[in-house]
């Protein structure tokens, strides 16, 4: 057990839905990383955050947006979504932001399942 | 595009023998090397964080070696058990505090 948590497990929703996805981080953790795990492909970096701010973007779809609150803990908003974006997405969380980060281990949680029919 | 790749893709280890594998990234391009170990139905678990050439690290069983000159990291499993059998991921940071970009994985099979 990683110590990060996600939120639902699974989810099945139809295109032109939105959802929320949600992550604790580890305890003491102040980074949360978004990854987008898709059939055939390799884990995608979406976006990160920390302490409340955006620090990094990856290749993230307008249709998706993110934040962090004040307890610390994030959501990954969906919208709009089409059949593409089933996929597996982890959260993940680290110590520290920064040049720091470069060198911390990302501690991931168990991901939600996320089918769009 | 940073092309990180890992070889071969997939493994099949008789139980008992010693494996290797290979992460290569462009060596123009490097800032640290994170390798981390997924088996199936679990999420990734963080093996190694690697940021100098010619490091060197262990745990356990399981070792890893960073050649940042030429572009490449191996990871070694010595003396395989089925336990080991897994996705091995790297993932490289180009530069400090940026994302990691994750190769496609080595998935390695152990058999009894």
């Amino acid at each position: 057990d990683s110590g990060v948590t996600q939120t639902p497990k699974h989810l099945i929703t139809a295109t032109g839905q939105r959802v929320t996805l949600r992550c604790s981080p580890r305890s003491g953790d102040l980074s949360v990383y978004w990854y987008q795990q898709s059939l055939d492909q390799g884990l995608q970096f979406l976006i990160q955050y920390y302490n409340g701010e955006e620090r990094a973007k990856g290749n993230i779809l307008e249709r998706f947006s993110a934040q962090q609150f004040p307890d610390l803990h994030s959501e990954l908003n969906l919208s709009s979504l089409e059949l593409g974006d089933s996929a597996l997405y982890f959260c993940a969380s680290s110590v520290t932001s920064g040049g720091g980060s470069s060198y911390n281990e990302q501690f991931f949680g168990p991901g939600t399942r996320l089918t769009v029919l | 595009i940073l092309n990180v790749e890992q070889s071969p893709q997939s493994l099949h280890v008789q139980e008992g023998d010693s494996t290797n594998f290979t992460c290569s990234f462009p060596s123009s391009n490097f800032y640290a090397l994170h390798w981390y170990r997924w088996e199936t139905a679990k999420s990734p678990e963080a093996l190694f964080v690697m940021t100098l050439n010619g490091d060197e690290k262990k745990k356990g069983r399981i070792s890893a070696t960073l050649n940042t000159k030429e572009g490449y990291s191996y990871l070694y499993i010595k003396g395989s058990q089925p336990e080991d059998s897994a996705t091995y991921l790297c993932a490289l940071i180009k530069a400090a505090g940026n994302k990691l970009t994750f190769g496609g994985g080595t998935r390695v099979l152990v058999k009894p």
